[in-house]
């Protein structure tokens, strides 16, 4: 089956900056990546997706580019603000609406003052 | 639309009792994916349904574990006998289905403690 890998585990960075998470998969039929947004005590919420047939996607401040070859995906969020302090999930499925997710392990990013 | 439903919201129960999760999908919905959340091991799929049939069940822990899908607008999760360990964040979440789109939306879980 799928398995997901998701660096780092833990990120801190200025307000203003930029803040990057990494994630790999196993499976080569997978062709859908979202990655979903959890503050405490939330529900996952989705906050950007991207299919194999596009390298990058871009929601203002949000993109996530897509390498199949290397089977990598990654979050970039730009100008960060406090709301953005929450655990990010990457997500890896084989996609048309008919499959589970599978998780990485969760990127807990917090915003510093 | 209210999104997805999820009943009870926390539940506290002693090991060895019953316990009955319920969920409803966003209206329209064809897929529904039942997942389970811990500290230690993450979000992990259990089951997923596709036009109330259980296509994938490998996720599902042991046979104390059940769920079922008696029509499109609801499904239950069944723990017996419950024990300790699989107190967690259960999470219902459904998407438009097979084709037609891939967004999971999520429900508000339930919070399962099992002493």
């Amino acid at each position: 089956g799928e398995n997901v890998e998701q660096h780092p585990s833990t990120l801190s960075v200025q307000e203003g900056d930029s803040a990057v998470i990494k994630c790999t998969y196993s499976d080569s039929a997978s062709n859908y990546f979202p990655w979903y947004k959890q503050e405490l005590g939330k529900r996952p919420q989705l906050i950007i997706d991207i299919r194999s047939n596009v390298g990058e996607k871009k929601d203002q401040r949000i993109a996530v580019t897509l390498n199949k070859t290397a089977k990598h995906f990654s979050l970039h969020i730009t100008e960060t603000q406090p709301e953005d302090s929450a655990v990010y999930f990457c997500a890896a499925s084989t996609g048309g609406g008919a499959d589970g997710l599978t998780f990485g392990k969760g990127t807990h990013l917090i915003i510093q003052p | 639309d209210a999104g997805v439903i999820q009943s009870p919201r926390h539940e506290v129960t002693e090991m060895g009792q019953e316990v009955t999760l319920r969920c409803k999908p966003i209206s329209g919905h064809n897929s529904l994916f039942w997942y389970r959340q811990t500290m230690m091991r993450g979000l992990e799929l259990l089951i997923y349904f596709n036009n109330n049939v259980p296509i994938d069940d490998s996720g599902m822990p042991e046979d104390r574990f059940s769920a079922k899908m008696p029509n499109a607008s609801f499904s239950t999760l069944k723990i017996q006998p419950s024990e300790p360990r699989d107190s967690a964040v259960y999470f219902c979440a459904s998407s438009l289905g097979p084709g037609a789109g891939d967004t999971q939306y999520f429900g508000p879980g339930t919070r399962l403690t099992v002493l």
